[in-house]
């Protein structure tokens, strides 16, 4: 099984901050998937196929990396940005996703 | 617009099955693939398994021996089935609509706090 590590575990950022959250996988991986879950709802799905946005994601959200290491950037944040975002990879069965990084408005 | 429900009991006592529904509107279960995630007090997410358009399962290895999908695809809905639960299966437990050619979760319901508990 992948295990995917993320960091940092939890971070604060102030509006108009640029934020960079990261994801390393145990073994290489294809691709990696981000997920924003905001306090009381579901997880969505944010950035898929390492960098590509979901609909309706804002872009000041990027996404890169390859092989064991990838990254979640916001040009400048937001006061919506606050959630916690995980990693998810399903190029190895079975799918695994990130301990998630919870990041919040200074 | 797709949409997903869970429903099921709150409460579950160490030993007995977990039984969880699925209810899909906006699309039909005969396409795509259908799954179950749970996310543990402290975060930590776990894939569960899933149920093709076909109907055809897979499922975590680490559950492999208690779980099992099913579906009603007269009602839309697809269910979980956990058996022998312990307190360590307490979770919020999610449905989700899975895309293989991506490896993505890109439709889920609101979740369902399970508590395992005497």
């Amino acid at each position: 099984e992948i295990v995917l590590t993320q960091s940092p575990t939890t971070m604060a950022a102030s509006p108009g901050e640029k934020v960079t959250l990261t994801c390393r996988a145990s073994s290489s991986v294809s691709y990696m998937h981000w997920y924003q879950q905001r306090s009381g709802t579901s997880p969505k799905l944010w950035i898929y196929e390492t960098s590509k946005l979901a609909s309706g994601v804002p872009n000041r959200f990027s996404g890169s990396g390859s092989g064991t290491s990838y990254s979640l950037t916001i040009n400048s944040m937001e006061t919506e940005d606050a959630a916690t975002y995980y990693c998810q990879q399903g190029s190895s069965y079975p799918y695994t996703f990130g301990a998630g990084t919870k990041l919040e408005l200074k | 617009e797709v949409q997903l429900q869970e429903s099921g009991p709150g409460l579950v006592k160490p030993s007995q099955s977990l039984s969880l529904t699925c209810s899909v509107t906006g699309y039909s279960i005969t396409s795509n693939y259908w799954g179950w995630i749970r996310k543990f007090p402290g975060n930590k997410m776990e894939w569960m398994g899933y149920i093709s358009y076909s109907g055809s399962t897979s499922y975590n290895p680490s559950l492999k021996s208690r779980i099992s999908i099913t579906r009603d695809t007269s009602k839309n809905q697809f269910f979980l089935q956990l058996n022998s639960v312990t307190t360590e299966d307490t979770a919020t437990y999610y449905c989700a609509r899975y895309r293989p050619h991506r490896s993505t979760f890109d439709y889920w319901g609101q979740g369902v706090m399970v508590t395992v508990s005497s």
